[in-house]
């Protein structure tokens, strides 16, 4: 099946350890982007590729840091300095020039 | 930047029931999209429409981009079309702006 898969489903994170979200996709897309959702908000964007080996900082990118080795993954790590990172984390890649989007699942990520 | 805002936030409907959402936004666009979020999380494009009128199902969506708003319609709702609706348009460079949403809770 085409799509894209995020993982863990859940995640929990220790005081000052960093983490990383999967996110891979199978339809050769070449963008994808990270966004964070908090409870009654819409989507923030965090971090966003265009194309293998280059990414751009969205709107809340402090706190986070992103790969693009292959066109098929895009990890977010978020790291200490992110010191509310309780939310949930989706993961999109994009279709072509009308920038239709599509997303997985999500990751709920908490801290202990 | 662009401001999207989507109205009425909280919307509790009987099964059967018809409703309206909008979304405003406040400059010109070139790319639109309504999106439903499932109780679980997953996000589901259900329109790409910058104008014009679209029909999928029990499903529409208008765009009236000269006077910056779209309107979702939900006719005959069923309890699966519980969860929240976002508007999204196009901020260039390809990313999106996202407004909060129109939480709607559809009972038997």
């Amino acid at each position: 099946d085409g799509g894209i898969t995020q993982s863990p489903k859940y995640l929990f994170r220790k005081e000052g350890q960093n983490v990383t979200l999967s996110c891979e996709q199978n339809l050769n897309h070449d963008a994808m982007y990270w966004y964070r959702q908090d409870p009654g908000q819409g989507l923030r964007l965090i971090y966003y590729s265009q194309i293998v080996n280059d990414f751009q900082k969205g709107d809340i990118a402090e706190g986070y840091s992103v790969s693009r080795e292959k066109k098929e993954s895009f990890p977010l790590t978020v790291t200490s300095a992110q010191k509310n990172p309780t939310a949930f984390y989706l993961c999109a890649s994009r279709l072509g020039a009308k920038n239709i989007q599509y997303f997985g699942a999500g990751t709920r990520l908490s801290v202990l | 930047g662009i401001q999207v805002e989507q109205s009425p936030p909280d919307l509790i409907l009987q099964e059967g029931a018809n409703s309206t959402l909008r979304c405003n936004f406040s400059d010109s666009v070139n790319n639109l999209q309504w999106f439903h979020q499932n109780p679980w999380g997953q996000l589901i494009n259900l329109f790409y429409i910058p104008s014009g009128t679209k029909q999928n199902g029990r499903l529409s969506a208008t765009t009236v981009a000269t006077e910056r708003y779209s309107l979702l319609y939900i006719s005959s709702s069923q309890t699966t079309d519980s969860g929240v609706y976002f508007c999204a348009v196009e901020r260039g460079n390809n990313r999106l702006a996202f407004g909060k949403g129109n939480q709607v809770v559809v009972i038997p």
